[in-house]
């Protein structure tokens, strides 16, 4: 069955710190891959996208991802972290025509001071 | 701001009973998909109406059903409610519902059933 896997539901950084969230999926065919981020109470906000064309997707924030197609991996970074980045971040992935996206089941952010 | 209307915000109401939720999609967007959040089980899609049609189902319950009007936007009904229906549930929409095209969330509808 097609799947999203985020590893690590919590990931803790100290401010100024490297974030990497990661996000694997199961498919022989290069889907299409988005990263969402949720903010307490509030909607899901996109925070960047890849369909094709080059494989480091800059986003919103200051994050970027990078598709690898080796790896099934399209894991989400940001150099430094800031207060303003906690929050829950979510993988989302179209596999087809025919179904909707696909959740990760999310990676709570905590930014320590 | 998505764009995306959910009202209304809060909903609190009891074991057996039925509620609409509804959704008003961005300016222009002919899909409108709903999802369900909860703790233990993420995010779950529900429907998907295109221009009006069904286009996709997920786990959506018998209890629940869903409708997409001519202005486009949406409802949708939950009936003979349990406690286990306590969740967010989010509207999004997009403009064409393809494979490239983000999702726009709306700031969900929080039910409680109790």
């Amino acid at each position: 069955a097609q799947s999203v896997t985020q590893l690590g539901s919590h990931v803790s950084v100290s401010e100024g710190a490297l974030v990497l969230l990661r996000c694997n999926y199961s498919s022989s065919v290069p889907p299409y891959l988005f990263w969402y981020v949720q903010y307490p109470n509030q909607g899901l906000q996109l925070l960047l996208k890849y369909t094709t064309g080059a494989t480091l997707v800059k986003g919103i924030n200051g994050f970027e991802a990078e598709f690898k197609k080796s790896e099934t991996s399209f894991h989400l970074t940001k150099p430094s972290a800031h207060m303003s980045d906690a929050a829950e971040y979510f993988c989302a992935v179209n596999f087809s025509g025919n179904t909707p996206l696909v959740f990760g089941k999310g990676t709570r952010l905590s930014v320590i001071a | 701001d998505s764009g995306v209307t959910q009202t209304p915000k809060h909903l609190i109401t009891a074991t057996g009973q039925r509620v609409t939720l509804r959704c008003s999609p961005r300016s222009g967007d002919l899909s409108v998909y709903w999802y369900q959040q909860s703790l233990d089980q993420g995010l779950q899609f529900l429907i998907q109406y295109y221009n009006g049609e069904e286009r996709a189902k997920g786990n959506i319950l018998e209890r629940f059903s869903a409708q997409q009007f001519p202005d486009l936007h949406s409802e949708l009904n939950l009936s003979s409610l349990e406690l286990g229906d306590s969740a967010l549930y989010f509207c999004a929409s997009s403009a064409r519902g393809g494979l490239d095209s983000p999702l726009h969330f709306g700031n969900g509808t929080r039910l409680t059933v109790t």
